[in-house]
């Protein structure tokens, strides 16, 4: 069966300090990766998405970036965090080129942003 | 940019009661969906219904859709206070999911 994993599951960081979250995925091979952002009490925004190793979509302008070393793996970074960086972080994925329709969540990452 | 609006933001009920949770979007659409989220966690699939498709069932579960309102609901029948949680829309279009911003249902026991 498929899982998910993210880490580390809560996060607490300076202002101006880098970032690295971290989601892999078992159980599946060329899986759809996507980044989702979740501010508290509200919906969640796509960040980036993945149809491949080395290939990354960005969806709004922001200070993160995503990177997908292997075909499993798949990274957000940011060089400097700003407080609006705060959130919870969602990884998910789906196969299928077009995808299929219901994606696969992971467990989230808190990250809190001082 | 948030395509769904879900109604109501917040619902309070007794366990045994009903939970309706309304969506409405603005595009056209291939499918939507209901996401569930307990607090503090990832979010799980509930529900497809497609495009074509005005209602569907699942257990205690049943969406309605309508295109030409561009709404859907959610009905949860007979609650539980393991119902409680945050409960998301979501349409599916060009291989993109757009999130509502959810309905946080509370069942008190």
């Amino acid at each position: 069966s498929q899982t998910i994993h993210q880490w580390p599951a809560t996060l607490v960081q300076p202002v101006g300090s880098p970032l690295s979250l971290e989601c892999t995925v078992e159980g599946t091979s060329n899986p759809n990766l996507y980044w989702y952002r979740q501010a508290a009490g509200r919906g969640l925004q796509l960040l980036f998405y993945s149809v491949g190793i080395g290939q990354i979509s960005s969806e709004v302008p922001q200070n993160l970036s995503a990177s997908r070393p292997q075909d499993r793996q798949f990274i957000l970074s940011s060089k400097k965090l700003l407080l609006s960086d705060s959130g919870f972080y969602l990884c998910a994925w789906d196969v299928g080129d077009p995808p299929q329709e219901t994606q696969y969540f992971g467990p989230g990452t808190r990250l809190l942003v001082l | 940019s948030q395509q769904g609006e879900e109604d109501p933001q917040a619902l309070s009920i007794q366990e045994g009661e009903n939970a309706t949770m309304n969506c409405s979007y603005k595009t056209s659409i291939n499918n939507l969906q209901w996401y569930r989220q307990n607090s503090g966690r990832g979010l799980v699939h509930l529900i497809l219904i497609r495009s074509n498709e005005r209602e569907k069932h699942s257990g205690r579960l049943r969406v309605t859709l309508d295109t030409s309102k561009k709404s859907s609901s959610l009905l949860i029948t007979a609650s539980r206070a393991a119902d409680t949680a945050s409960y998301f829309c979501a349409t599916h279009r060009w291989g993109k999911l757009i999130f509502g911003q959810g309905t946080e249902l509370s069942v008190k026991p």
